[in-house]
């Protein structure tokens, strides 16, 4: 069975620092792209960053680049978040999803078939 | 950045209704599309990727069709587990993002 499972978020004070993990059991985790998302309270998804099988490919959600490092441990079968500089906005639940390859329109296409139960991050003095 | 609208934000349908959901992406994105469902304090839960394929053990009232900029999301015979938000998200380039959601609620 397919499980992730985030870890790592809390209460921090603007401006500080915050390290998510997602620990990730039931497939080969090294075989599958990995991305984070995020919703604030009481609204939308908001993808945040996606990183590659090899972490060749790193993306960002340009209200997180430069403050938000994305990385993983294949060994260890873990993605993991590193939030600095975090602001009141950044409040959300991070959920991290697994990337399943799919063909759209002939070429290759990423969607998140797998998802943890989220970890709530609260940005607030 | 490619912006995803959808419409309408809210419906309200009863059990049985043929409910159908818009996706307007803001320029081209061929069949780049998937959608999800969201439960009140659940994760999301892929429904259809490539604009018009069933993700694995998804009920067929569920489809999807659609390509270059308008999608639609279409239940069949809406069920009470139905009741939820669907987001679509495009798939064609990064920054990947979600349209801001459809609430259905039971009438």
């Amino acid at each position: 069975e397919v499980q992730l499972v985030e870890s790592g978020g809390g209460l921090v004070k603007p401006g500080g620092s915050l390290r998510l993990s997602c620990a990730a059991s039931g497939f080969t985790f090294s075989a599958y792209s990995m991305s984070w998302v995020r919703q604030a309270p009481g609204k939308g998804l908001e993808w945040v960053s996606s990183i590659s099988t090899a972490s060749t490919y790193i993306y960002y959600a340009d209200s997180v680049k430069g403050r938000f490092t994305i990385s993983r441990d294949n060994a260890k079968n873990s993605l993991y978040l590193q939030m600095n500089s975090l602001r009141a906005e950044d409040t959300a639940v991070y959920y991290c999803a697994r990337d399943q390859l799919g063909y759209c329109s002939g070429g290759s296409c990423y969607s998140s078939d797998y998802w943890g139960q989220g970890t709530l991050v609260t940005v607030s003095s | 950045d490619i912006q995803l609208t959808q419409s309408p934000s809210f419906l309200s349908a009863s059990v049985g209704d043929r409910v159908t959901i818009t996706c307007r992406a803001s320029q081209g994105i061929s069949s780049y599309l998937a959608w999800y469902q969201q439960k009140p304090g659940r994760a999301p839960k892929l429904l259809i990727y490539a604009a018009s394929t069933l993700q694995s053990g998804v009920p067929s009232r569920f489809s999807g069709s659609g390509s270059g900029t308008e999608f639609t999301l279409t239940i069949s015979s809406l069920q009470p587990e139905d009741f939820a938000t669907y987001y679509c998200q495009q798939l064609n380039s990064y920054p990947l993002t979600f349209g801001g959601g459809t609430k259905v609620e039971i009438k």
